[in-house]
């Protein structure tokens, strides 16, 4: 079984450009994840998809980020325009959405902003 | 709110020593508990997580946790550490609920000396 692919696996761009990922969750996943993490940090959540519906986008900075998941699969992440402290890794999850399953994680993007 | 707290920012343990990872949890209520390792360069690998039951989990790769409600602890071991346990290692917290995001800890590193 494949894991979560995300792609690129690194970026560099410079600030006020805009940058997209994208990721394809576990076939079979409901539940879709976005995780950002900072250098030295734990992963938080950005976003968080049931199906095609953005349930969680509590903690997303919904200025100059945004997120689709148009079919209720695969998944993008864009910022638009990047700021010198959008540079983390970007991770994405997925898990089957029921009690007691776990999620499983991509290696995720790392974006440098210059 | 939930958190997640790991007082060892840093730990170097000699190869075959043992070892142990601490990380407390705020939380209302008994939550979905979790570890994870992170290795340079790739995603977040899960090593064990507890639901309910028993609270001694074992884990992949030679880990076990042990859940203390009293303590709101659950601290990961393991008997004897080989260098390739050298790594970031995470602990993270989930509401008791299907579907719901991670709240991960800082981390700690784990160096292993020769």
């Amino acid at each position: 079984e494949a894991g979560v692919v995300q792609s690129p696996r690194y970026k560099i761009i410079e600030k006020k450009q805009p940058v997209a990922f994208w990721c394809n969750p576990i076939s079979g996943h409901n539940t879709l994840y976005w995780y950002r993490q900072n250098l030295g940090q734990g992963p938080e959540l950005l976003i968080r998809y049931e199906n095609e519906e953005a349930v969680d986008d509590s903690q997303l900075p919904k200025d100059r980020f945004s997120a689709e998941r148009l079919k209720g699969v695969d998944s993008t992440l864009k910022i638009q325009p990047a700021e010198l402290g959008d540079s983390a890794v970007y991770l994405c999850a997925s898990s089957k959405g029921t009690l007691n399953t776990e999620a499983f994680f991509g290696q995720g993007t790392r974006l440098t902003v210059v | 709110a939930q958190s997640v707290t790991q007082p060892d920012i840093h730990i170097t343990v000699s190869e075959g020593a043992s070892l142990e990872l601490r990380c407390n949890y705020s939380y209302g209520a008994t939550p979905y508990l979790f570890w994870y390792v992170q290795s340079p360069g790739q995603g977040l690998q899960l090593l064990l997580k507890y639901f309910s039951g028993d609270t001694l989990v074992q884990g992949i790769k030679g880990f076990e946790a042990e859940f203390k409600r009293s303590q709101s602890s659950f601290n990961l071991r393991k008997p004897s550490v080989h260098w390739s346990d050298a790594a970031e290692y995470f602990c993270a917290v989930a509401l008791n609920q299907a579907g719901t995001a991670l709240i991960f800890g800082k981390g700690t590193t784990l160096s292993v000396s020769s």
